[in-house]
């Protein structure tokens, strides 16, 4: 079946450093990715559409200067968040489809925990 | 709201009961998709019904869709341990993709 990588699962960092976070089709190609965060026992939040070759989609209220996503290839989507906040501590999941059709099953990373200190 | 809802909010079963919950929506829709996401992990894709289907099984899984009512329904049968996880529905009218707030499940052994 189709997988997505998503990498660090963990990471902690400073208040005012940034973290880069990769998401990778493994075996197919993904001209779409999908950036999510989730905050505990919550639903997961679209934070924006990440499309190879251009400018990402971002959704209402999420900051592109401070969410930058970059998909500059068919199978590799990053979120960089910058200067990074303890507020900005939660959980970042990745997803792909393999047509990159919206009716297709979405292929989910495992989630990157960021606590921010 | 393009967004499905989950119903209930939380479940909590004994290991072998069967498990249901339920997703309503408000749009018109041309699929409906279920996932399961395991603690401090991704989504897992569970099925997807289609808008002209009425039942899907998946192994344990049984899927069922009532698009005059806008609802479907997720039964999980002989639970387990393992499907202790939190549950949710994506509905597929539009491109936006937005997940519901989920059903949480808990399986007591």
């Amino acid at each position: 079946g189709a997988v997505v990588s998503q990498h660090p699962s963990r990471v902690i960092c400073k208040s005012g450093t940034s973290v880069k976070i990769e998401c990778r089709s493994l075996d197919f190609q993904a001209t779409t990715m999908f950036w999510y965060r989730q905050f505990p026992k919550q639903s997961l939040m679209l934070m924006a559409t990440s499309n190879e070759g251009s400018k990402a989609t971002y959704e209402q209220g999420v900051e592109k200067d401070k969410f930058l996503i970059n998909h500059a290839s068919l199978t590799l989507s990053t979120l960089t968040v910058t200067s990074a906040h303890p507020e900005d501590s939660s959980f970042y999941i990745c997803s792909a489809t393999e047509g990159g059709s919206y009716n297709s099953p979405l292929h989910f990373g495992n989630g990157t925990r960021l606590t921010v200190t | 709201s393009q967004q499905g809802e989950e119903d209930p909010q939380a479940l909590s079963i004994q290991e072998g009961e069967n498990a249901t919950m339920n997703c309503s929506y408000k749009t018109s829709i041309n699929n409906l998709q279920w996932y399961r996401q395991n603690s401090g992990r991704g989504l897992v894709h569970l099925i997807l019904i289609r808008s002209n289907e009425r039942e899907k099984h998946s192994g344990r899984l049984r899927v069922t869709l009532d698009t005059s009512k806008k609802s479907s329904s997720l039964l999980i049968t002989a639970s387990r341990a393992a499907d202790t996880a939190s549950y949710f529905c994506k509905i597929q009218g539009a491109q936006k993709l937005v997940f519901g707030q989920g059903t949480r499940l808990t399986i007591n052994p």
